[in-house]
């Protein structure tokens, strides 16, 4: 099957710094990567559509300076916090599209925990 | 608002017997729903879908129905193992292709099977 990544799996950063989050799509390319948010008993909050190639398309509410998406090629997507803060602790899950069977299957990462002291 | 809604936040049941999963959604335009399944630290993985043009769709011990009068949807799981405990997330989208894709989440509900 379709298998994702994340790298790191876990973070803890000072209050200020910046963070970088990878998505790989492991054995598929994926034209769309998108990036979510979970907090604790909250549902999965999504934040950004990430197309290869072309700038991120963020939901309402998201600062895009804030979280910078990068999507530079079929199987890579990033994502940074910048200036990262307290608030910014959550857990960041993304997901690749695999066009398989004639519809799209959205394969989601293992997550990563951002902690931000 | 949410969109999506699973009121229950947490299910038991015992391992041979059907667990029920409820999801209510409100927003008309939704025309394709997913269930997931989340293990802790761990992302979604996804289980079962339909089409509004649907009324069931099965996949083994997974049957999903949606009733789209009611704007609602379940997930049944016959028979239930305790390998099944999980959070399970219902989803919802309008289309289910393309890079306009989008997914909307519940809240999730944590079933729990007791052997």
């Amino acid at each position: 099957g379709a298998v994702v990544s994340q790298h790191p799996s876990w973070v803890i950063c000072k209050s200020g710094t910046s963070v970088k989050i990878e998505c790989r799509s492991l054995d598929f390319q994926a034209t769309t990567m998108f990036w979510y948010r979970q907090f604790p008993k909250q549902s999965l909050m999504l934040m950004a559509t990430s197309n290869e190639g072309s700038k991120a398309t963020y939901e309402q509410g998201v600062e895009k300076d804030k979280f910078l998406i990068n999507h530079a090629s079929l199987t890579l997507s990033t994502l940074t916090v910048t200036s990262a803060h307290p608030e910014d602790s959550s857990f960041y899950i993304c997901s690749a599209t695999s066009r398989a069977g004639g519809s799209d299957t959205q394969y989601f990462g293992p997550g990563t925990r951002l902690t931000v002291l | 608002d949410q969109q999506v809604k699973q009121n229950s936040p947490s299910l038991s049941v015992q391992e041979g017997r059907i667990s029920i999963l409820n999801c209510d959604y409100t927003n008309s335009m939704f025309d394709y729903f997913l269930w997931y399944k989340k293990y802790p630290a761990e992302g979604p993985t996804f289980l079962i879908s339909i089409s509004s043009i649907k009324d069931k769709n099965e996949d083994g011990r997974f049957t999903v129905f949606l009733n789209k009068s009611a704007k609602h949807l379940s997930l049944h799981i016959v028979p239930s193992q305790p390998g099944d405990s999980a959070v399970y997330f219902c989803a919802a989208s309008v289309g289910s292709g393309g890079s306009n894709y989008k997914l909307t989440f519940g809240k999730g509900t944590l079933l729990t099977v007791n052997p």
